[in-house]
Order: C-alpha cells, then sequence, then structure tokens
C-alpha cells in the first residue's frame, strides 16, 4: 500500500529552526510537495521537489531523497505566525496526491 | 499565483437540507478538481476526484447518491450534500489542478466551506 509518514507534532522556539522530516512508499512517484495549514483553513501550497536536493524558498527549504523516499521541510528564524500543521504529500504514477497526516508545528515563545 | 475560489465559506442548515458548494479556478483550466473533507484536529480525506466532462471517481465509503458531484466546464465543479445530517458537518475544501504536464503543477486549494448542519 501507499504511506507518508511524518512526526504528529513538533515544538520549537521562536527564532529557532525546525526540520520537519517525511518519508514516503508509494506507487510511482511524480514529485512531492509541502503545504502549511492553518487551524480552520485550507491548505496552502509551500514547496515542490521533483529531484534530489534542497529548493530553497526564503525562510523556508524543502530537500528530498528519491532513493530513500524521504523529504524534510526546514523552516529558519521561526515566527510565531508559522504555528501550524505542515502536510507532506506525493504524487504517484496516477498523478494523484498521497497526503501524510500533518505535522503540528508549535511555536513557542 | 493561481487561485481557487469556494462559496459559500460557512453553511449553517436544517437536517434534511440539500446544500451545494461551487468551486471554480479563476486563472487557469481545471482539467481535475478534488473534493475533500477534514474533520476537526484530522487529516485531509479525499472523497472525490472529478474530470471535466467525465463522471466523478469516488474514494471507498464515500456515497455517491449522497455526495453528488458535477464538474461540468474546465473552471467550475460543484458538490451537492443531498439531505444533510449532524454527522456530514465538516470543513469541505475542493482543490484543482490544471493540465498535467512537466513541471510543477501543485493541487490549489479553496479557502474551505465549514458545513454545520443543526
Amino acid at each position: 500500500g501507499q504511506n507518508i509518514d511524518q512526526p504528529t507534532e513538533m515544538t520549537a522556539t521562536e527564532g529557532a529552526i525546525v526540520q520537519i522530516n517525511c518519508t514516503y512508499q508509494t506507487s510511482g512517484f511524480n514529485g512531492l510537495f509541502w503545504y502549511q495549514q492553518h487551524a480552520g483553513e485550507a491548505p496552502t501550497f509551500l514547496s515542490y521537489n521533483v529531484l534530489d536536493g534542497l529548493e530553497e524558498k526564503g525562510r523556508f527549504s524543502s530537500f528530498l531523497s528519491r532513493s530513500k523516499g524521504y523529504s524534510y521541510l526546514l523552516l529558519k528564524e521561526l515566527q510565531m505566525k508559522d504555528s501550524a500543521s505542515y502536510l507532506c504529500a506525493v504524487r504517484d504514477s496516477n498523478y494523484q496526491l498521497i497526503w501524510g497526516a500533518g505535522t503540528k508545528l508549535i511555536i513557542k515563545p | 499565483g493561481a487561485v481557487v475560489s469556494q462559496h459559500p465559506s460557512r453553511v449553517i442548515c436544517k437536517s434534511g437540507t440539500s446544500v451545494k458548494i461551487e468551486c471554480r479556478s479563476l486563472d487557469f483550466q481545471a482539467t481535475t478538481m478534488f473534493w475533500y473533507r477534514q474533520f476537526p484536529k484530522q487529516s485531509l480525506m479525499l472523497m472525490a476526484t472529478s474530470n471535466e466532462g467525465s463522471k466523478a471517481t469516488y474514494e471507498q465509503g464515500v456515497e455517491k447518491d449522497k455526495f453528488l458531484i458535477n464538474h461540468a466546464s474546465l473552471t467550475l465543479s460543484t458538490l451537492t450534500v443531498t439531505s444533510a445530517h449532524p454527522e456530514d458537518s465538516s470543513f469541505y475544501i475542493c482543490s484543482a489542478r490544471g493540465v498535467r504536464g512537466t513541471g510543477n503543477q501543485p493541487q490549489h486549494f479553496g479557502d474551505g466551506t465549514r458545513l454545520s448542519i443543526l
């Protein structure tokens, strides 16, 4: 079966750095996405990786290793507004998105 | 960037009422639209996938006759919750994807519809 694993919850301090990991086992691979979802709101797109390596976008970076079925989202200079759930999703061979359960990130002052 | 508009944002109605939710892609042609449901503190649950001009594909456990999906054009899909009951109360989110091709084609989400059935 298809499976996306990410930690349920993480806590970090304002101004610090946090890394949210995601491992996946899917039928085919056509890219990995990270989304941010604030409570009560719809997800918003953060990043996309299809090749191995690091993609940097401001304070957020995302890494992919296809051979290991592994990705991480790195958030730097954490702000209180970064408190949200972070969803990892993999697009399979049918171009369907397989969603992880999300990681709830709690930022403390 | 790509925008998906979803209406209404909130619905409160009596049990037995049918509710229609609209999802529009504003600046791109959405060949595929997805309907999700999300209960509090839970992950997104895909309900169905609809391709323009064809019947929707429903996920296991989702009642086709209860959740009617119409994707009549490349910019509009609708979800109708028929004879809604309190257990149908949830956050419904639509998502749209453009023409499949190379490169980055993320799904773009509407703002969601919070449905409360009394």
